[in-house]
């Protein structure tokens, strides 16, 4: 059974960048279908994109098209999120998932990296 | 773009049944038969409860089932129990170029 383990909390200035990680274990990583979600305060789930290892062909959300970029290192079992110009509506909490159901059936999820954004 | 529409909020009493509806449109909840439904309790990550509109993950309680028709997606939980007070949301996949879109969520009240 696979597990995604995130990097720790981060307070970040407007226009800077963040890079998360998730890193798996307990499965085949390279096969797995890495997905980015993110949750406002107090608000929904937003899907971000995927990347299959495997494949390192990634789809991102039109509405951060341009300023997200997925990677996987198959070496390390470490997937990575890297927002750029960051904006206060940018802070959230930001999960990785997968799926044993299907790409867009997320049942393991990792713990949530809390992403600041403030001047 | 556009978010599958939940209600805001239901309530129900221990031991009844409830169903939330997820509307969306013919390009995703009514065109494809890939509908999720997660549970979410404050400060926890979410919980898959069905997925492709009508299967329960191993581990899920039969209590909770989904369906669809049309356009509109529903989850019902049955025997209502105070530890189902939570958040629910359902996605579905689309044709598009983000092809995974969530509902705004519905805050299940237990009476």
């Amino acid at each position: 059974q696979v597990q995604l383990v995130q990097s720790g909390a981060e307070l970040k200035k407007p226009g800077s960048s963040v890079k998360v990680s998730c890193k798996a274990s307990g499965g085949t990583f390279s096969t797995y279908t890495i997905s980015w979600l993110r949750q406002a305060p107090g608000q929904g789930l937003e899907w971000l994109g995927r990347i299959i290892p495997i494949l390192e062909t990634p789809i991102y959300t039109q509405n951060l098209q341009g300023r997200v970029t997925f990677v996987a290192d198959k070496s390390t079992n470490v997937a990575y999120m890297e927002l750029s110009s960051l904006r206060p509506e940018d802070t959230a909490l930001y999960y990785c998932a997968t799926s044993h159901y299907g790409p867009e059936a997320f049942d393991v999820w990792g713990h949530g990296t809390m992403v600041t954004v403030s001047s | 773009q556009s978010a599958l529409t939940q209600p805001a909020s239901v309530s129900g009493s221990p031991g009844q049944s409830i169903t939330i509806s997820c509307t969306g449109t013919s390009n995703d909840v009514g065109g494809h038969n890939f509908v999720s439904w997660y549970q979410q309790h404050p400060g926890k990550v979410p919980k898959l409860l069905i997925y492709n509109v009508s299967n329960r993950p191993s581990g899920v309680s039969n209590r909770f089932s989904g369906s669809k028709s049309g356009n509109t997606a529903s989850l019902t939980i049955s025997g209502l129990q105070a530890e189902d007070e939570a958040d629910y949301y359902c996605s579905s996949y689309r044709s598009s170029s983000t092809p995974v879109l969530f509902g705004g969520g519905t805050k299940l009240t237990v009476l």
